[in-house]
């Protein structure tokens, strides 16, 4: 299994705070690497998609970069609603895998 | 909007079978385009991909589970379903289902899958 890591496990910010959010992979994996927000109690939902695309309705205050084993997600300016806990997953292979993510606390 | 609406039992005895529904609104199960798909969340907040079905009812599973698991579908009810069998303390977990959808590359033609919809999600407690 491809396994995926991601640092930091924790990290706190202000609001209007630039963020990025790091994901690791043990083996290349192209771009295919989605990142999911997940705030307490809910399902996960989608940000971005094959490492750099934007999905719909998704404010562009978040982005995504990288390739083969090294991604990042940024939020160029923290708003009050993006504290969340934040998960990479590569779907370049079955069984798909996931990050351990990375939880946005207040500062 | 595609909304996915989970069923079934919060609580399972260990050694029986965890069963969980998962009803699919506006969007066809029954024609080509998208994987159905479980996941699960463990109390430690980690995600594990459990498997998908696609409308042919062809099966991927992780391997980690196959020898207990079956997904199967219900076209004529719009659903999709997990069971999964001789469940232990360490199966549980908050049970998802999803939507697989993908994005096609045309440039480099390579074909990109991610989970795009997401059911509530069920806590499933295994205990006696």
């Amino acid at each position: 299994d491809i396994q995926m890591t991601q640092s930091p496990s924790s990290l706190s910010a202000s609001v209007g705070d630039r963020v990025t959010f790091r994901c690791r992979a043990s083996q290349s994996i192209s771009n295919y690497l989605n990142w999911y927000q997940q705030k307490p109690g809910k399902a996960p939902k989608l940000l971005i998609y094959a490492a750099s695309n934007l999905q719909s309705g998704v404010p562009s205050r978040f982005s995504g970069s990288g390739s083969a084993t090294g991604f990042t997600l940024t939020i160029s300016s923290l708003q009050p609603e993006d504290f969340a806990t934040y998960y990479c997953q590569q779907s370049y292979s079955t069984p798909y895998t996931f990050g351990q993510g990375t939880k946005l606390e207040i500062k | 909007q595609v909304q996915l609406q989970q069923s079934g039992p919060g609580l399972v005895k260990p050694s029986q079978t965890l069963s969980l529904t998962c009803s699919v609104s506006d969007a066809s199960i029954s024609s080509g385009g998208y994987y159905w798909s479980w996941i699960r969340q463990y109390p430690g907040k980690g995600l594990e991909w459990i498997g998908y079905i696609y409308y042919s009812g062809s099966t991927y599973y992780n391997p980690s589970l196959k020898s207990r698991l079956t997904i199967s579908l219900d076209t004529s009810k719009k659903q999709f379903s997990l069971k999964l069998g001789s469940v232990t303390a360490a199966d549980t977990a908050i049970y998802y289902c999803a939507r697989v959808n993908d994005y096609y590359d045309t440039t480099a033609y390579r074909t990109y899958p991610f989970f795009d919809y997401w059911g509530q999600g069920t806590l499933v407690t295994v205990s006696s």
